[in-house]
């Protein structure tokens, strides 16, 4: 079946990085944009960018620019997103979701990675 | 960035009520307006799509409506399955937006 499998959990200190993986399978990977979107405590949605599994094209949110990294390995279907210089309020569940190419709308998600940053 | 704007931001009701959502952009979308269903501690779900198609599996007491800047999520019945947070988002440009969400709690 269809589904997307995330990393586990990260703690962080500030100014560090971390990188989330999300391996896809029951799909062909190539043809579906992979989105990023995070929900900090208590919070709602905040969607990060895309990036086009197939060409390695990105499109991130302008407030991620400059922050956040997209990248996919195609030999095993597997998606990452790295976030730099990471603070506190970067406290908050990751999530990956495919889209259609075109269909704008996320139909399948990953179960989220928190990640904790904490001195 | 278009901005989405849910209401009410909590919506209190009973099993079998009719429930109304509402999800308002900053400039017209279209019909490109998705609604999803996220319960606590869980991933989002899709519930509609294209703002009126039923994404396969969801249960047609489910259904959106609008077009350009203002639409709705309608539960025709709401059962308890149905408690959790709504969202709407946007996907008239790349940049994708969500609105802020609107919880659905027992009266």
């Amino acid at each position: 079946q269809v589904q997307l499998v995330q990393s586990g959990a990260e703690v962080k200190k500030p100014g560090a990085s971390v990188k989330v993986s999300c391996k896809a399978s029951g799909y062909t990977f190539t043809g579906y944009y992979m989105h990023w979107v995070r929900q900090a405590p208590g919070q709602g949605l905040e969607w990060m960018g895309w990036i086009n599994p197939n060409s390695g094209g990105t499109n991130y949110a302008q407030k991620f620019q400059g922050w956040v990294t997209m990248t996919r390995d195609t030999s095993i279907s597997t998606a990452y997103m790295e976030l730099s210089r990471l603070r506190s309020d970067d406290t908050a569940v990751y999530y990956c979701a495919r889209e259609l190419y075109g269909a704008g709308y996320m139909d399948v998600w990953g179960k989220g990675t928190t990640v904790t940053v904490s001195s | 960035d278009i901005q989405m704007t849910q209401s009410p931001s909590t919506l209190s009701a009973s099993v079998g009520d009719r429930v109304t959502i509402t999800c308002r952009a900053s400039q017209s979308i279209s019909s490109w307006l998705a609604w999803y269903q996220q319960k606590p501690g869980k991933a989002p779900k899709l519930l509609i799509y294209k703002a009126s198609s039923l994404e396969s599996g969801v249960p047609s007491r489910f259904s959106g409506s609008g077009s350009g800047t203002e639409f709705t999520l309608t539960i025709s019945s709401l059962q308890p399955d149905d408690f959790a947070t709504y969202y709407c988002q946007q996907y008239n440009s790349y940049w994708r937006t969500f609105g802020q969400g609107t919880k659905v709690e027992i009266k």
